[in-house]
């Protein structure tokens, strides 16, 4: 099995700042990577694909990065709507999440 | 618009089973391979299972394999979670999602359902 770990597992920060989030996985999965947001009591919300590709709709200020074994979402400005709890997910051994970062004022 | 709609949750005693459906609608159903994922109350994502839009290629986390089936009726454009032997720690809001290939395999889950909620508890 594939282990995810993020971190951190909390992050506080304001309006505007740039927030970065990373995720290590236990082996090389190359780039199959995915970043979601998650809202309370919602459904997770895909963000970026492949490690860097985002996904259709979602603002450009979210980016994905890395390969192997460490990756990388950053938010580059962060707006009011973007306080939410992150998941990684790998894809290389069928599919495992991380723990999630949780971002919040 | 892509539509999932999960049904079927509900509180099960331990060792009990319970079917879960998801009903999908706005794209072409049989071309999306398909998945399940849970999440406890409180807790992080957990992949539960996925199936091929033939429903010929399936796979499953090794906490449910065993136990827990999943199916698909293409004509119904419906997507089932059959779950036997339920735990306690079986209890979390069960999505579906639809999966999104690169170079044809599993990469990331793209559209999601609401959620239903499994209760497993005497």
């Amino acid at each position: 099995d594939i282990q995810m770990t993020q971190s951190p597992s909390s992050v506080s920060a304001s309006i505007g700042d740039r927030v970065t989030i990373t995720c290590r996985a236990s082996q090389d999965i190359s780039t199959w990577l995915a970043w979601y947001q998650q809202k309370p009591g919602k459904a997770p919300k895909l963000l970026i694909f492949g490690a860097s590709s985002l996904q259709s709709g979602v603002p450009s200020r979210f980016s994905g990065s890395g390969s192997g074994t460490d990756f990388t979402l950053t938010i580059s400005s962060l707006q009011a709507e973007d306080f939410a709890t992150y998941y990684c997910q790998q894809a290389n051994n069928l599919l495992s999440f991380g723990g999630g970062t949780r971002v919040e004022i | 618009q892509v539509q999932l709609v999960e049904s079927g949750g509900g509180l099960v005693k331990p060792g009990g089973s319970l079917r879960l459906s998801c009903e999908a609608s706005g794209f072409i159903f049989n071309d999306y391979y398909m998945s399940w994922v849970r999440q406890a109350p409180g807790k992080g994502l957990e992949w539960v299972s996925y199936m091929s839009g033939s429903g010929t290629h399936t796979n499953s986390a090794d906490s449910v394999r065993g136990r827990f089936t999943i199916s698909r009726d293409n004509a119904k454009k419906s997507l089932h979670l059959q779950m036997n032997s339920l735990r306690g720690e079986d209890t979390a809001v069960y999505y579906c999602a639809t999966v999104l290939l690169q170079y044809g395999s599993p990469a990331a889950l793209n559209y999601w359902g609401q959620g239903t909620l499994v209760t497993v508890s005497s």
